[in-house]
């Protein structure tokens, strides 16, 4: 059965550096998102993506997060400088459409900022 | 804004217990609802879900959830649970006015004891 796959699967990284995660999405899913969830709390939507362009994003996607297909399976969440409080679990998911429609999710990346 | 609510974040039943896992949202418009599950060290799964029709809705692995729209719920039952269902569930929720974001719950972690 095809499945997300996302890469690293943790990565320690210092305060101030870009982080780049890597995301393979179910190859004819056409709908792809990030999603972050900081220990001991929720899962937090971050953006959605589609066509490639971003189609939502919530309000903890600010300038400092970007995100990119660079090529034909690739998506990636770029976090431009990071702080100490976007250590989390990133997950990314992808669907074949938007509506009503199941989110299939990849194992994560633990990212962890000191 | 919409909320998910589950009110156990940690439950320890025995084998063969019944299992019973609240799932509570505020929203007033229709909503598509989920549950998935994230076993040890796997990825998050989708259980089942439910987007119209029936509202007792059966999904892999015995389980099975109710949706009841006056009491704005979506609970997660099993009549026998095994010590493989030991995980952390998740409830979940979309809507069209909202741009269909999943809007996560905060998990119940379910251990079973052998």
């Amino acid at each position: 059965e095809p499945e997300v796959t996302q890469t690293p699967s943790h990565q320690v990284t210092q305060m101030g550096q870009e982080v780049i995660l890597r995301c393979v999405p179910i190859s004819n899913h056409l709908y792809f998102y990030w999603y972050r969830q900081i220990l001991g709390q929720k899962v937090e939507f971050l953006v959605s993506f589609y066509n490639n362009e971003i189609s939502e994003k919530s309000e903890i996607f600010d300038d400092q997060f970007s995100v990119e297909r660079p090529d034909g399976s690739n998506f990636t969440l770029k976090i431009r400088s990071t702080k100490l409080e976007d250590s989390a679990m990133y997950f990314c998911a992808s669907s074949v459409q938007r509506f009503q429609e199941t989110q299939y999710f990849g194992p994560g990346t633990r990212l962890l900022v000191l | 804004a919409q909320s998910v609510s589950q009110h156990n974040h940690h439950v320890i039943l025995s084998e063969a217990a019944s299992l019973e896992l609240g799932c509570n949202y505020s929203y007033g418009g229709t909503v598509n609802l989920f549950w998935y599950v994230q076993y040890p060290g796997q990825h998050l799964q989708l259980l089942l879900k439910y987007f119209s029709g029936d509202p007792l809705v059966k999904g892999i692995k015995g389980f099975e959830a109710e949706f009841i729209k006056s009491k704005f719920s979506f609970n997660l039952r099993k009549p026998s649970v095994q010590w493989s269902d030991t995980a952390e569930y998740f409830c979940a929720v979309n809507a069209k006015d909202s741009n269909y974001q999943l809007i996560w719950g905060a998990g119940t972690k379910l251990i079973i004891k052998p």
